[in-house]
């Protein structure tokens, strides 16, 4: 079974600058999320799906960030315009129906803000 | 709100010798699991140990937790530390809290560092 997978890996990028990370999930996973992982510290949840509805956006920075999952499969993360604040590690996870509570992860985006 | 903390940024323990690192909880979820991941340098987080069950020790790759929920604490053990368990280590839990969806919440994480 494929696990899930993001691209791109790594990113750099001026300020100001837009970019977008991909995530594609287990084949099955009814619910896909997106973390924020800034250097030494945990995830920190973004945004997270059920299908193509959006559950919880809540820590979304809604100014210059933006994510969907038009038909329920994939997923893509949009930055507006990058800030230097905005450098991490971008975690893309999904998860099984069927309340099993586990969550799959990605490999991750770094992404460097310059 | 809901919280997971860890309270050692690092710890430091000679290969072969015990080690402990410490998880304590807050949460208003209805339903919950417990999970510690571990991450290696440069890869995702992934699952170590999960629990849900209340006093259960739960086991996997000689790692050991048990959830108290009488104390809130998950903590996580070994009997002999190897040098290929040197990671980060996280403790998580997850939720349901009415009707939405399960929801991961990560503790601040514990660099292990297993030296010679």
């Amino acid at each position: 079974e494929a696990g899930v997978t993001q691209s791109p890996r790594y990113a750099v990028l001026q300020e100001g600058q837009a970019v977008s990370f991909w995530c594609d999930p287990i084949s099955g996973h009814d619910t896909l999320y997106w973390y924020q992982q800034p250097r030494d510290q945990g995830p920190q949840l973004l945004v997270y799906f059920r299908d193509e509805a959006v559950i919880d956006n809540s820590q979304l920075p809604s100014d210059r960030f933006s994510a969907v999952r038009p038909k329920g499969t994939n997923s893509t993360l949009k930055i507006q315009s990058a800030k230097q604040g905005d450098t991490a590690t971008y975690l893309c996870a999904s998860g099984p129906p069927g309340g099993s509570y586990e969550q799959y992860f990605g490999p991750g985006t770094r992404l460097t803000v310059l | 709100g809901d919280s997971v903390t860890q309270t050692e940024g690092l710890v430091t323990v000679t290969e072969g010798l015990p080690v402990k690192l410490n998880c304590t909880y807050q949460t208003t979820y209805l339903t919950i699991a417990f999970f510690w991941y571990v991450q290696y340098l440069n890869e995702a987080p992934q699952v170590l140990l999960k629990s849900s069950t209340d006093n259960k020790r739960t086991e996997h790759q000689g790692f050991h937790a048990t959830l108290h929920k009488s104390s809130s604490s998950f903590h996580l053990q070994k009997s002999s530390a190897q040098l290929s368990d040197s990671a980060l280590y996280y403790c998580a839990l997850s939720g349901i809290a009415s009707s939405s969806f399960s929801k991961l919440v990560f503790g601040q994480g514990t660099s292990l560092s297993v030296v010679p």
